[in-house]
């Protein structure tokens, strides 16, 4: 089956700072979409990448498509206390397989 | 639309008890799936429908676990007999069948077994 790693799984983050998640999959894939989960919350939807190589960006939030298609990046610039929360990435088709997540904490 | 409905937003049951767990999906989506949040083990896909019709259920944990969607606006994920480890968040989706549209979440049902 489809196998999707998210790395890191944890990124705690000095407000103001960068930070890079990565979604790795272990075959190609046609798209890719990325959500957000806050504390408390439900995974609410953010982007999808369908083209290799895409980039689009979300105000502070760049996300890339990788050129063969088997990952992605999801890229904050200057964190703010609002980006806490749980990102995870989707593949495939029928079936929602959704990554473990990467949990984002930032301190003030 | 008022998005995906789960009903009820908390519960609470002693072990050995039924439990049901309902979902209203939106309007004209006609993928359905459920599924279960814990720290340890993250977001399972339980079950996936499509047009009313369980596609996938190799997700669903054991025989305790069933689901149903009767028509498309409703579907019921019930525990019977229910167990502590069953404890979870148990979050309803929906989408439009295809690969290019996004799913929508519900608020998801914050389930206590003790």
């Amino acid at each position: 089956g489809q196998q999707v790693m998210q790395i890191p799984q944890y990124q705690h983050v000095q407000e103001g700072e960068d930070f890079t998640t990565y979604c790795n999959s272990s075959t190609t894939l046609s798209n890719i979409q990325w959500y957000k989960q806050r504390p408390g919350g439900h995974p609410v939807f953010l982007i999808q990448l369908v083209k290799s190589g895409e980039v689009k960006k979300q105000k502070r939030l760049t996300f890339q498509f990788g050129e063969a298609k088997k990952n992605s990046s999801l890229h904050i610039t200057a964190t703010q206390t609002t980006d806490v929360g749980t990102y995870f990435c989707w593949v495939g088709d029928y079936k929602l397989s959704f990554g473990a997540g990467t949990t984002v904490t930032v301190r003030a | 639309d008022a998005g995906v409905i789960q009903s009820p937003r908390h519960e609470v049951t002693e072990m050995g008890q039924e439990v049901t767990l309902r979902c209203k999906p939106i309007s004209g989506h006609n993928s359905l799936f459920w599924y279960r949040q814990t720290m340890m083990r993250g977001l399972e896909l339980l079950i996936y429908f499509n047009n009313n019709v369980p596609i996938d259920d190799s997700g669903m944990p054991e025989d305790r676990f069933s689901a149903k969607m009767p028509n498309a606006s409703f579907s019921t994920l019930k525990i019977q007999p229910s167990e502590p480890r069953d404890s979870a968040v148990y979050f309803c989706a929906t989408t439009i069948t295809g690969r290019r549209t996004e799913a929508f979440f519900g608020q998801g049902t914050r389930l206590t077994v003790v």
